[in-house]
């Protein structure tokens, strides 16, 4: 039971590269989140999705991007990369909203030099 | 404003050593509070779900109990296995933004357990 995957795992990146973070689940769940979680601090929201074709920011969506063309899969993509973005990416689903719990993958380490 | 706070930030126990871990929230009209443990270099994975004061729910170790304001993340008789951070989450005051699943996480506590 795969639940949320992501890849890659770890990433190290130059200033001014762009990547795309991969994120896939296989529970039909209709809710998708990006997160950022930096040492010392709480999982803040970039992106969520409440299915395909609808996307919106969360608390810091500045320098990143996303989209949803399938209910499975649901990528985070970073244009011009600084070194303010280094962090550990989680990706998360959900069957529907809030009152339900997130599954979350296992983060993609990425470090920007 | 909404805001997740936990406490302690770090806590080691000895094997078989009980106690509490906190979690207080401020936000109005409480969706769901939500428990996560997280170990290194892995996802937070969910642990329990609690919706209205009062409510309790266990597994093995570990029962969470929720009141008013705050939740507590009771560990009886813990294992070395039980080390890991525990995150604690609450979704936001509508209509904030991402109201319609968003969670808002703590920092989490750190528990450590010595054999």
């Amino acid at each position: 039971n795969a639940g949320v995957t992501q890849t890659p795992k770890f990433r190290i990146l130059k200033i001014g590269q762009s990547m795309t973070l991969q994120c896939t689940q296989d529970m039909n769940h209709n809710y998708m989140y990006w997160y950022r979680q930096d040492p010392g601090m709480g999982l803040k929201l970039i992106y969520y999705s409440v299915g395909a074709g609808i996307t919106d920011k969360g608390e810091v969506p500045n320098g990143y991007n996303v989209s949803r063309s399938t209910t499975e899969d649901f990528p985070l993509r970073l244009e011009l990369a600084a070194p303010s973005q280094t962090s550990v990416y989680f990706c998360a689903s959900s069957k529907t909203g809030s009152n339900q719990p997130q599954h979350f993958g296992d983060g993609t380490r990425l470090s920007i030099l | 404003e909404d805001q997740v706070t936990q406490s302690p930030e770090a806590l080691r126990l000895q094997e078989g050593e009980s106690s509490s871990l906190n979690c207080s929230y401020t936000v109005s009209g409480l969706r769901g509070l939500f428990w996560y443990r997280q170990d290194p270099g892995k996802g937070p994975e969910f642990l329990f779900t609690l919706y209205s004061a009062g409510e309790e729910k266990e597994k093995e170790r570990l029962k969470a109990t929720l009141t008013k304001k705050e939740s507590f993340l009771h560990i009886t008789a813990p294992k070395p296995e039980d080390s890991a951070t525990y995150l604690c989450a609450v979704p936001p005051s509508p209509p904030t933004w991402g109201s319609q699943g968003n969670l808002i996480f703590g920092k989490g506590t750190k528990l450590s357990v010595k054999p």
